[in-house]
């Protein structure tokens, strides 16, 4: 299954900023998610990331709060933009694989202060 | 869009005890995946099992996709399976994936 590399881990923001995340994928993939995870709750899908074309952002996501470039097949960013503290969660990007099923980073975990 | 629960929300055993962990969901699908989420977040793979029955090591797996349940079974727990195991589905190939809301499992020593 593919390997995926998420930066940063871990990131202390102060609110009105933004944070932008990495996710590094070791092939090539199609489509690429991006999940947040808030404080005791389930995964639930912000956005799927095409290359060469807009994301496609899920209810209640948009595209000014979190907007997301997807400049190859290896490689997406996600920002969380004018963060306030209910920006705090888990943030994870996950590929589809053929055998093994979704792969997800190591997530990042962000609190806004 | 499809509905995924799962039972028990919480989970408290002792070291060296069995369970079973149960996934439902409201339609039929062409993905279903078990994963434990450990105390830093990181989300492991644990199964992919749109049907059929899985085992690796000291965990097993069931999906009876015409009945649209999942089991996964944790035999001799270990203080090291604490952590949240959810289970997601997906409709398509490559599509999304929907999680359950997650059994939160304990295990004392």
């Amino acid at each position: 299954s593919a390997v995926i590399s998420q930066k940063p881990s871990r990131d202390i923001c102060q609110r009105g900023t933004s944070l932008t995340i990495q996710c590094q994928v070791d092939s090539q993939v199609t489509m690429m998610f991006w999940y947040r995870q808030q404080p005791g709750q389930s995964l639930t899908l912000i956005a799927t990331a095409n290359q060469g074309s807009e994301a496609t952002y899920e209810s209640g996501f948009v595209i000014d709060k979190f907007p997301i470039s997807r400049p190859n097949l290896t490689f997406s960013t996600l920002t969380v933009s004018n963060m306030s503290p209910e920006d705090s969660s888990i943030y994870l990007c996950s590929v589809a694989g053929r055998r093994y099923g979704y792969t997800f980073g190591s997530g990042t975990r962000l609190t806004v202060v | 869009g499809i509905q995924v629960e799962q039972s028990p929300p919480d989970l408290i055993l002792q070291e060296g005890a069995n369970s079973t962990l149960r996934c439902n969901f409201s339609d039929s699908v062409n993905n279903l995946q078990w994963f434990h989420q450990n105390p830093w977040g990181q989300l492991i793979n644990l199964f992919y099992i749109p049907s059929g029955t899985k085992q690796n090591g000291r965990l097993s797996a069931t999906t009876v996709a015409t009945e649209r349940y999942s089991l996964l079974y944790i035999s001799s727990s270990q203080t090291t399976d604490s952590g949240v195991y959810f289970c997601a589905v997906g409709e398509g190939q490559g599509g999304k994936l929907i999680f359950g809301q997650g059994t939160e499992l304990s295990v004392k020593p």
